[in-house]
């Protein structure tokens, strides 16, 4: 099966740095997802990118659809402390009834105030 | 609209004991599936459906059974638990547009087997 490698798996940060990790695929895929995960609670979508070479901004976030469709990345700018939570990315080949994500494992970041 | 709702919201079992989890959604989405989080393994999918009355198995469906008979509720059945099923269940529903599918997820299950 597909396989996604998500890094870093965990990072500590001061609050104001700038965050970036990214997710690497084996093979392609047509859309790309970036979930944020609170603690006790379920991932939420923060940005969807569809099309290769694609970068689509969410307030402080900043999204990239890699140009060979096997990676993406996400930055957070001057981080703040409510950014705690874990991260994860997701590929899917969207299209017609084919709805499966692929997750990575997830980055945890930890935000000192 | 309520989004995705699961109940309960914490459980324990012991082993060997039946139970269902329960999943919801009210935004009509056509697709619903089900996945387990364990810790470093991130989400991995468990069974999912396309629509009432389709349902397929995903990536771990081993232990569990699923059936979709409304397009509104998508239950997640363990027939006879074991202790490798601890773990958070999520629900998640989707719709399509122009050949996009986004998540969305429940606010999870969490399983403990005895």
């Amino acid at each position: 099966g597909q396989q996604l490698n998500q890094s870093p798996q965990s990072m500590f940060i001061q609050e104001g740095e700038d965050v970036s990790m990214n997710c690497t695929s084996s093979s392609i895929f047509n859309t790309w997802l970036w979930y944020k995960q609170d603690p006790g609670e379920g991932p939420v979508l923060l940005i969807a990118l569809y099309k290769a070479g694609e970068l689509t901004s969410n307030g402080r976030l900043t999204a990239q659809f890699g140009i060979t469709r096997k990676d993406s990345f996400l930055n957070i700018s001057a981080s703040i402390p409510s950014d705690v939570g874990i991260y994860f990315c997701a590929g899917q080949n969207s299209g017609g009834s084919n709805y499966k994500l692929t997750f990575g494992k997830g980055t945890l970041l930890t935000v000192n105030p | 609209n309520a989004g995705v709702t699961q109940t309960p919201k914490f459980q324990v079992l012991k082993t060997g004991q039946s139970m269902t989890l329960q999943c919801a959604q009210d935004m009509n989405h056509e697709y619903m599936s089900w996945y387990r989080q364990d810790p470093g393994m991130g989400l991995r999918l468990i069974h999912y459906s396309v629509g009432a009355g389709i349902t397929d198995q995903g990536e771990v469906p081993n232990g569990y059974n699923v059936s979709r008979s409304t397009t509104e509720d998508f239950p997640l059945r363990l027939l006879s638990a074991a202790p490798s099923q601890t773990s958070v269940y999520f629900c998640a529903s989707s719709y399509s547009t122009s050949g996009h599918n986004e998540q969305f997820f429940g606010p999870g299950t969490r399983l403990t087997v005895l």
